[in-house]
């Protein structure tokens, strides 16, 4: 069973830094690969499907990469509103998705 | 502009069968995509339940599929999952979400979510 592991768990960064999350795939799965955002108390969205490709409306500083079993969610510049956690989640077969990463306002 | 809205028993006994239903409104289940459901247990993260298509196809989650049942009823546009022989392990927050692209794909959008606890 393809496993996603996502890094690291939780990071702490200070407002206008640029933050990466990785989410790792135990095998190869193509560009099929989406990102959500969950705020405390509140219903995940999407942010980022097809690896790289921005939902509508979704800040530009956003932005994801990746293909194969390595993919990367990026923040450009920290904002406090974007305190969450994001989660990773493949569909080249049933769906899976990872144990998640808290970004937390340093 | 698609909405999902879960409705079901906040309370459910252990051993008993959770059932849940997802009303869809400002899209016609008919008219396509798969429709699935995932949950989240309190401070955890998100874990697939399963899906189905408006023609009644359905695909599960392997780890639960002993104990799901995920059905349509397009007259109604809405679609429901039943969880049999519930632990407190199925304590969680219920989201039912469209899924996108092909036969699998991204949630979006999601119902608000219910919360169902497990306890007698």
């Amino acid at each position: 069973d393809i496993q996603m592991t996502q890094s690291p768990s939780s990071l702490s960064a200070s407002v206008g830094d640029r933050v990466t999350i990785t989410c790792r795939a135990s095998q190869g799965i193509s560009n099929y690969l989406a990102w959500y955002q969950q705020k405390p108390g509140k219903v995940p969205k999407l942010l980022i499907y097809a690896a790289s490709t921005l939902q509508s409306g979704v800040p530009s500083r956003f932005s994801g990469s990746g293909s194969g079993t390595d993919f990367t969610l990026t923040i450009s510049s920290l904002q406090p509103e974007d305190v969450a956690t994001y989660y990773c989640q493949k569909y080249n077969s049933a769906p899976l998705f990872g144990g998640g990463t808290k970004v937390e306002i340093k | 502009q698609v909405q999902l809205q879960e409705s079901g028993p906040g309370l459910v006994k252990p051993s008993e069968t959770l059932s849940l239903t997802c009303a869809v409104s400002g899209y016609s289940i008919s008219s396509g995509y798969y429709w699935g459901w995932i949950r989240q247990p309190p401070g955890k993260g998100l874990e697939w339940i399963g899906s189905i298509y408006h023609s009644g196809s359905t695909y599960y989650n392997p780890s639960l599929k002993s104990r799901v049942t995920i059905s349509v009823d397009t007259s109604k546009n809405q679609f429901s999952l039943k969880l049999s022989s519930v632990t407190a392990a199925d304590t969680a927050v219920y989201y039912c979400a469209r899924e996108n692209y092909g036969d699998y794909g991204w949630f979006d959008p999601w119902g608000q979510g219910t919360l169902v606890t497990v306890s007698s």
